[in-house]
C-alpha cells in the first residue's frame, strides 16, 4: 500500500543552524501522487506548512523548503536558520493526485530549537 | 477564529464507557474527517463524511461510529470504550478532495481509557 516514512521521531537543533527532516514515500497505488508538509504548534491542530503537486518542483513557505523528488521518492524539509519559534511536529503526508480523498500522512518529527 | 473546533479537549473514562467527541467546522466545507494518532503511526482515518447524513468507513473504522448531523457537525462515538482506543484525536475538514487540496485541523481530542 501507500506509505510516508519519516525516520526520525525528534530531532534537535541549534537556534540559528540549519534543518533537514527527511521524507520518503512508496505511491504503489497513486501513479503522481501530491506532497504536502504539515505543521503542529503545541495545544493546536495540523496546518498546512506547504505542498508540490509536480514532481521536480520545490515548494516554500516561512523560509522552509522542500523538493519533489520522484527518483528518489523524497521530500525531505529544510531550513536554513532555524528559531525557538519553529519548535513543533512535522508531518509529511501524500494525497491522490486525481483528486481522491485520501491523505496518508507519515508519523511526524518533533522539532526542539534549542537556544 | 477557529475555523475547526474540537470538544472536549481532553477525555477520561473507563473501559466500557461511552464517550462522544464533538467536531465543528465554519469553513463551509462538504468534507470532514476524524483521525486517530499513536505514537510511531502517522495520523489515521477512521471515519469519513461527505456532506449531512453521509458517512464513509475510514482505514481504523473497528469500535467507531460517527454522525455528520449538518454540514457544521461531525460526531465520533465510542459506546463501549476500550484501552486500545487511548490516543488523540483529530478532525479536520476540507474543499471536494482535487489536487492538493488542503485539510483543516481542529485542536485535538486527547481520551485516555482506563
Amino acid at each position: 500500500g501507500d506509505s510516508v516514512t519519516q525516520t526520525e521521531g525528534q530531532v534537535t537543533v541549534s537556534e540559528s543552524k540549519s534543518l533537514i527532516i527527511n521524507c520518503t514515500y512508496s505511491a504503489t497505488s497513486i501513479g503522481y501522487p501530491n506532497l504536502f508538509w504539515y505543521v503542529r504548534y503545541p495545544g493546536e491542530g495540523l496546518q498546512l506548512l506547504l505542498k508540490v503537486i509536480t514532481a521536480g518542483q520545490k515548494g516554500s513557505s516561512r523560509g522552509f523548503e522542500a523538493t519533489y523528488n520522484k527518483e528518489a521518492t523524497s521530500f525531505h524539509l529544510q531550513k536554513a536558520s532555524v528559531q525557538e519559534s519553529d519548535s513543533a511536529v512535522y508531518y509529511c503526508a501524500l494525497s491522490e493526485g486525481t483528486g481522491g480523498y485520501k491523505v496518508v500522512f507519515g508519523s511526524g518529527t518533533r522539532l526542539l530549537v534549542s537556544p | 477564529e477557529a475555523a475547526v473546533t474540537q470538544s472536549p479537549r481532553n477525555k477520561v473514562t473507563v473501559t466500557g464507557g461511552n464517550v462522544t467527541l464533538s467536531c465543528r467546522q465554519t469553513n463551509s466545507h462538504n468534507y470532514m474527517y476524524w483521525y486517530r494518532q499513536d505514537t510511531g503511526h502517522g495520523l489515521r482515518l477512521i471515519h469519513y463524511s461527505y456532506g449531512a447524513g453521509n458517512l464513509q468507513i475510514g482505514d481504523v473504522p473497528d469500535g467507531y461510529k460517527a454522525t455528520r448531523t449538518t454540514q457544521e457537525d461531525f460526531f465520533l462515538l465510542l459506546e463501549l470504550a476500550s484501552p486500545s482506543q487511548t490516543s488523540l484525536y483529530f478532525c479536520a475538514s476540507s474543499d471536494a478532495p482535487g489536487q492538493g487540496a488542503e485539510q483543516f485541523f481542529g485542536p485535538g481530542t486527547r481520551l485516555t481509557v482506563l
